[in-house]
């Protein structure tokens, strides 16, 4: 069965302080991947997807398929970073018809001063 | 373009009432998915629509709860009889098409409270 999981529910650290969001994936199929960022009381907002290898608010993350693992990394946190971080599968739906994503529990970043 | 469009934001409901949360999704956007959050955790799918069809409800609850997205209108999620264990945030996303490479886009959320 499908699986996101994210083992950390909150991560604090300091300004200027690398920052490490792990998720491990379960999936059959060829995984997509993507992490998602909610700041407070506001709408989730699609960060990056691994298909694009792209960089976004310095934020990049690695598919590994041989850890089944997609962290997303910051060598640099900021204090605007602190939000709600979750990773999120796309996986086809039960009868095939289309694709729905799943999500890990989610990770809450504190970014201290 | 207006984005995904959820409303009401806020919703108070007495037991046993019931619960009506619309989604107008993305202009050209023809699916959508709800997805329910409950205090400290994440997102949990619940249904997969595209215009007058079900794809995928096997995130529903088996009871009281029931989605449809009509040829014309928004898509509505309702609740019955509901109860303090529904309180949560209802997230509505859409894509253009049935593929993860879309990409999926989020409204706002109703944050659902029942007294």
């Amino acid at each position: 069965a499908q699986r996101v999981t994210q083992p950390e529910k909150l991560l604090s650290v300091f300004k200027g302080a690398p920052v490490e969001l792990k998720c491990n994936y379960s999936y059959s199929g060829s995984p997509e991947l993507f992490w998602y960022v909610q700041y407070s009381r506001q709408r989730l907002q699609l960060l990056l997807r691994h298909i694009s290898r792209e960089s976004i608010k310095g934020f990049t993350a690695d598919l590994n398929k041989g850890e089944t693992s997609f962290h997303l990394k910051k060598p640099f946190a900021q204090e605007e970073d602190s939000a709600m971080y979750y990773c999120a599968l796309s996986v086809k739906t039960n009868n095939n018809a289309g694709n729905m994503l799943t999500f890990g529990g989610g990770t809450r970043l504190m970014v201290k001063p | 373009n207006a984005g995904v469009m959820q409303n009401p934001r806020h919703l108070v409901r007495r037991r046993g009432q019931e619960a009506r949360l619309r989604c107008s999704p993305m202009k050209g956007h023809s699916h959508v998915y709800w997805y329910r959050q409950l205090p400290e955790e994440g997102l949990k799918f619940m249904v997969y629509l595209q215009k007058e069809n079900i794809i995928d409800e096997s995130g529903m609850p088996k009871e009281r709860f029931s989605a449809e997205f009509p040829k014309e209108g928004p898509s509505i999620l309702r609740i019955q009889q509901v109860v303090r264990g529904d309180s949560a945030a209802y997230f509505c996303a859409s894509s253009p098409g049935a593929g993860g490479d879309y990409g999926y886009t989020f409204g706002s959320g109703t944050r659902l409270t029942v007294v």
